[in-house]
């Protein structure tokens, strides 16, 4: 079945650092897979998507994630956090099939310290 | 930029009382979705709709909860009676294709 992994329940970054947040799918053909962002109380923002094609991904808010096909993954990664950059951010893939189900990890909560 | 909308944005019940959740997908967007998510937890899909089809309700507990998508614009989720391990955001989200949804602000429940 297919399933998302976010391995890193909690992250603490200094603002101004890099950031990477790490996310291994199980998938058997090519995924769908995403990158949202969720704030205190609020709904999920999507952040990027890759579908096919260049294995980069630019996102909002000068965020990117890199598809590596080898390793599984699907890592989010931002050159230099912003306090505003704290909140949760969760990886998902689309269960492609009869429907098109969003699958999504448990989550990595940042903390950004000043 | 268009938007999902849902409300109420919270709910407080007490056990055994019926709740209901409402949500206004995005103009257009065939595929609805309604999501639970539990504190600390990733968004679990709870049912799918393709217009007014249910297409998923595997993880819909059917013993108490029920969704419906009438005229396949907006949808009405129902729990009935409400239990303590309901309590949750329950997310609502839409979709033209290929899963990327948009979600809404979310339903915050609380069941005491």
């Amino acid at each position: 079945a297919q399933s998302v992994t976010q391995p890193d329940i909690h992250i603490t970054v200094s603002e101004g650092a890099s950031l990477e947040l790490r996310c291994n799918y199980s998938y058997g053909a090519t995924p769908y897979l995403f990158w949202y962002v969720q704030s205190p109380g609020q709904g999920l923002q999507l952040l990027l998507k890759y579908f096919s094609g260049d294995t980069l991904v630019q996102g909002i808010k000068g965020f990117e994630a890199e598809f590596k096909r080898s390793q599984s993954s699907f890592n989010l990664r931002k050159p230099s956090v912003h306090w505003s950059d704290a909140a949760e951010y969760f990886c998902a893939v689309v269960s492609r099939g009869a429907t098109n189900k969003l699958i999504f990890g448990t989550g990595t909560l940042l903390a950004v310290q000043p | 930029e268009a938007e999902v909308a849902q409300s109420p944005r919270y709910k407080i019940t007490e056990k055994s009382q019926a709740v209901a959740f409402w949500c206004d997908p995005i103009s257009g967007h065939a595929t609805l979705y309604w999501y639970r998510q539990i504190l600390g937890q990733g968004p679990e899909l709870l049912v799918q709709f393709q217009d007014e089809s249910v297409v998923d309700d595997s993880q819909l507990p059917k013993d108490r909860f029920s969704a419906e998508r009438l005229k396949g614009v907006d949808s009405t989720l129902k729990i009935q009676p409400a239990e303590l391990g309901d309590s949750a955001m329950y997310l609502c989200a839409s979709s033209l294709d290929e899963g990327r949804g948009f979600f809404g602000p979310g339903t915050r429940l609380t069941v005491l």
